[in-house]
């Protein structure tokens, strides 16, 4: 089956310094890929969607400043968090699209921002 | 507005007992409909999905789902829980033919299998 990657699985940080977390789909080539954020008991909201090499489409809210995305190939997505503070720390998750409408999730990475 | 709804929150059962979750959709577009699970700090794993054809799906670990056109639903179903089934089961949908063709999430179901 098809199957995606997140690194890292958990980070901290501290506040007002940038973390980056990498989405890959290991054994097929993602057209599309997303980022969700997480928080605890609630369900997922996406906040951005890239296809490769083009610029990411952020949902409303979401500062595109702030959390830079870049889907530099069919197999990489990055989300970075920039100067990030406490209110940043949450679970986000990353999925992928291949050619279909079927979307492969991967881990997640928990981010705690100190 | 398109919309996913999971009206229970939390589903409490005992082990090997019947269980069913609801998930309901509001649109009058075509969609394509999925359930996934979520145990505690991991991603999202595929339980099956509805693109089109039979409208009873199986999937994995047993459960099964069918799609209500009329009632614009989907419910999931087991005939017989265990305790590893304890985890949070989304509902999602994707309304067919958006821009992004976006999945919609519902707000989850915590399903909690007792002893």
């Amino acid at each position: 089956g098809a199957v995606v990657s997140q690194h890292p699985s958990w980070v901290i940080c501290k506040s007002g310094t940038s973390v980056k977390i990498e989405c890959r789909s290991l054994d097929f080539q993602a057209t599309t890929m997303f980022w969700y954020r997480q928080f605890p008991k609630q369900s997922l909201m996406l906040m951005a969607t890239s296809n490769e090499g083009s610029k990411a489409t952020y949902e409303q809210g979401v500062e595109k400043d702030k959390f830079l995305i870049n889907h530099a190939s069919l197999t990489l997505s990055t989300l970075t968090v920039t100067s990030a503070h406490p209110e940043d720390s949450s679970f986000y998750i990353c999925s992928a699209r291949g050619g279909t409408y079927e979307q492969y999730f991967g881990p997640g990475t928990r981010l705690t921002v100190t | 507005a398109q919309s996913v709804t999971q009206l229970d929150s939390q589903v409490p059962v005992f082990e090997e007992a019947p269980v069913e979750l609801r998930c309901n959709y509001s649109s009058s577009v075509s969609v394509y409909l999925f359930w996934y699970v979520q145990y505690p700090n991991q991603g999202l794993q595929l339980l099956l999905k509805y693109l089109s054809g039979s409208t009873l799906v199986k999937g994995i670990n047993g459960f099964e789902a069918e799609f209500n056109k009329s009632q614009t639903s989907f419910h999931l179903r087991k005939p017989s829980v265990h305790i590893s089934d304890t985890a949070e089961y989304f509902c999602a949908v994707i309304f067919y033919g958006g821009a992004t063709n976006k999945l919609i999430f519902g707000t989850g179901t915590l399903l909690a299998v007792q002893p």
